[in-house]
């Protein structure tokens, strides 16, 4: 089945500054990527989804991007805030698979004010 | 608020319990799917149902069950419980049966066995 790899697992930046994370899949056949938010106590919030006939979309700070030759895409968040420190999980549907979102690990960003 | 109700939010049973887990999903929503979330194990996909059928099965025990009612609520049933099956349950809930559309996450039932 497919296998999602997600890095970093901890991010540390400063207020304003950007932050990237980055994931990769297995799948090839793979065709939809959200990404979700969790802050603490809360259930994951879809922020941002991408399919594979696009390369990139973007929501005010928040875009991703995919490449699907690497079989990568990742989230760029901009001018962080504070209220952006939660855990992000990527994760990809692979249509030969279990109709499942197969999640990565996790990354824990933290915004220093 | 993602409009997807889970109760209860916290549970403590002891080992070889039985427990069953609810979930409301949005107005409108068909499908519904439970995932489990531990430390070691990220967001697993357990089960998926859409309009009262089952349509996907992931990693789920088969000591585990669910079911969808005709009111499309579903309830997750968890029985002869272990240590590891301490864990974070989230259900979900998304319009059409294809896994690729935006699905919204219940707050989560949190799940400790003693």
């Amino acid at each position: 089945g497919e296998n999602v790899e997600q890095h970093p697992s901890t991010l540390s930046v400063q207020e304003g500054d950007s932050a990237v994370i980055k994931c990769t899949y297995s799948d090839s056949a793979s065709n939809y990527f959200p990404w979700y938010k969790q802050e603490l106590g809360k259930g994951p919030q879809l922020i941002i989804d991408i399919r594979s006939n696009v390369g990139e979309k973007k929501d005010q700070r928040i875009a991703v991007t995919l490449n699907k030759t690497a079989k990568h895409f990742s989230l760029h968040i901009t001018e962080t805030q504070p209220e952006d420190s939660a855990v992000y999980f990527c994760a990809a549907v692979s249509p030969t698979g279990a109709n499942n979102l197969f999640f990565g690990t996790g990354t824990r960003l933290t915004v220093i004010p | 608020d993602s409009g997807v109700t889970q109760t209860p939010k916290h549970l403590i049973t002891a080992t070889g319990q039985r427990v069953t887990l609810r979930c409301s999903p949005r107005s409108g929503d068909l499908s519904v799917y439970w995932y489990q979330q531990s430390l070691d194990q990220g967001l697993q996909f357990l089960i998926q149902y859409y309009n009262g059928e089952e349509r996907a099965k992931g990693n789920i025990l088969e000591r585990f069950s669910a079911q969808q009612f005709p009111d499309l609520h579903s309830e997750l049933n968890l029985s002869s419980l272990e240590l590891g099956d301490s864990a974070l349950y989230f259900c979900a809930s998304s319009v059409r049966p294809e896994i690729n559309t935006e699905a919204f996450f219940g707050q989560g039932t949190r799940l400790t066995v003693v």
